[in-house]
């Protein structure tokens, strides 16, 4: 399978700052990233798709003011969670696939911290 | 109801039997079906996917699809302690691009 690569696999911020998490593809061309967030013992939650170098498609419910989304090339996309609280701690992560097929392959998640 | 459901379980069998897990789903009009297993503390892996109807193999694994019942199982063979995860269903629509949506997972216990 192909090869994503989330980092940083773990930050501890304080509140009030800010976090960003980078998606890399390291095999194949990232059309389309997804983000998820993961609560404990709950299912993955999407936030957003991001296609190359559009504007990220946001869920219902998940503000995109605070968390901004980049995908500015066909191998990186980067989730920012501004003025994070700790309500925002969480699993966060990534999938990406290419136009030739359907499957998406999963980063290996972030779990942010916030104190 | 929601768009694809799982049994939450816990599935609970003893080492070499057979696990099965099933997923059913809303959308008649879905393309791509899925399954990935989720250790504890980890990202998702995917294990297969399956687009026809029928089954599909891959070493211990069967994927089985039956678009007119609009369900899609998973069977795992000779089952193993290192099989103990949390299995997620995931079904995807008619575009390549498309996002996925997700199952809340079955999770899965071998027991030696």
């Amino acid at each position: 399978g192909a090869v994503v690569s989330q980092h940083p696999s773990w930050v501890i911020c304080k509140s009030g700052t800010s976090v960003k998490i980078e998606c890399r593809s390291l095999d194949f061309q990232a059309t389309t990233m997804f983000w998820y967030r993961q609560f404990p013992k709950q299912s993955l939650m999407l936030m957003a798709t991001s296609n190359e170098g559009s504007k990220a498609t946001y869920e219902q419910g998940v503000e995109k003011d605070k968390f901004l989304i980049n995908h500015a090339s066909l191998t990186l996309s980067t989730l920012t969670v501004t003025s994070a609280h700790p309500e925002d701690s969480s699993f966060y992560i990534c999938s990406a696939s290419d136009r030739d097929r359907t499957e998406a392959f999963f980063g290996q998640g972030t779990r942010l911290t916030v104190v | 109801q929601k768009e694809v459901e799982q049994n939450s379980g816990p599935l609970s069998v003893p080492e070499g039997a057979i696990a099965s897990l099933n997923c059913t789903y809303s959308d008649r009009g879905s393309q791509s079906f899925f399954w990935y297993r989720q250790y504890s503390g980890k990202s998702p892996e995917l294990i297969m996917f399956i687009y026809s109807n029928g089954d599909k193999e891959d070493g211990r694994f069967t994927a089985q699809l039956n678009k007119a019942s609009q369900y899609v199982s998973l069977l795992i063979r000779d089952s193993q302690p290192s099989d103990s995860a949390t299995y997620l269903c995931a079904v995807k629509g008619r575009t390549n691009a498309g996002k996925s949506t997700f199952g809340d997972g079955t999770t899965l216990t071998v027991k030696p």
